[in-house]
């Protein structure tokens, strides 16, 4: 099992503050992926990322895949009370080993107040 | 928008008994995956399924546990005697390609409940 650490595990912040998340890992992934889940429903993809360097933007939120493959991180700007949720990142096991799953981080579970 | 749909939403079920829980993949999709998340824990992979076959499970997947694709629509989680710690929410997803460049599409989950 690969185990992937997500920090902080909480965070609350004001309205328009900026933040960091954390995923961190020893094992070298294929892919990064994060994950948004809302109480009672399914994860739900924001972004892949696949080079290590990597960086992608979505509109105020920037993902960043570490350059050995082993970490990423998701910023967001000026955050907002529809920011609140758990954020999950996923890594995908290196090709060779012909795994196909995904192992999910510990999770951020985050309040922006109004 | 396709997505991916599971029933029931909510069971309980007495320790000891068998419980089927109900997924339709998106159609055009060909890997299957059950994931379950006990509460405030993280979301683990059960299995995943390609080509009518199990591709890989994890330890948690013993075999108490056992999958099918009945009818080419269908695929289902079976748990043949439940225990107390199979209480979780059980997510389906499907994907067109391989976890590494594939985006997984989740279902909105089946709640377990054993009592």
């Amino acid at each position: 099992t690969q185990l992937l650490e997500q920090s902080p595990q909480f965070l609350s912040i004001q309205e328009g503050e900026n933040l960091t998340v954390y995923c961190n890992s020893s094992s070298v992934f294929s892919s990064l992926q994060w994950y948004r889940q809302e109480p009672g429903e399914g994860p739900v993809l924001l972004v892949t990322v696949v080079t290590g360097g990597e960086v992608k933007k979505l509109k105020r939120l920037t993902f960043q895949f570490g350059d050995a493959r082993k970490d990423s991180s998701l910023h967001i700007t000026a955050a907002q009370p529809g920011d609140t949720g758990l954020y999950l990142c996923a890594g995908a096991p290196i090709l060779q080993t012909g795994a196909n799953n995904l192992f999910f981080g510990t999770g951020t579970r985050l309040t922006v107040i109004p | 928008e396709p997505e991916v749909t599971q029933t029931p939403s909510h069971q309980v079920t007495q320790m000891g008994q068998e419980v089927i829980l109900r997924c339709v993949p998106i159609s055009n999709h060909l890997y299957f995956y059950w994931y379950r998340q006990i509460l405030g824990q993280k979301v683990e992979f059960l299995v995943s399924f390609y080509n009518n076959e199990i591709s890989e499970k994890s330890e948690i997947f013993d075999d108490q546990f056992s999958v099918e694709r009945p009818d080419g629509s269908n695929f289902t989680l079976k748990i043949r005697s439940t225990k107390l710690e199979d209480s979780a929410m059980y997510f389906c997803a499907s994907s067109k390609a391989r976890v590494h460049t594939g985006e997984l599409f989740f279902g909105e989950g089946s709640r377990l409940t054993v009592l």
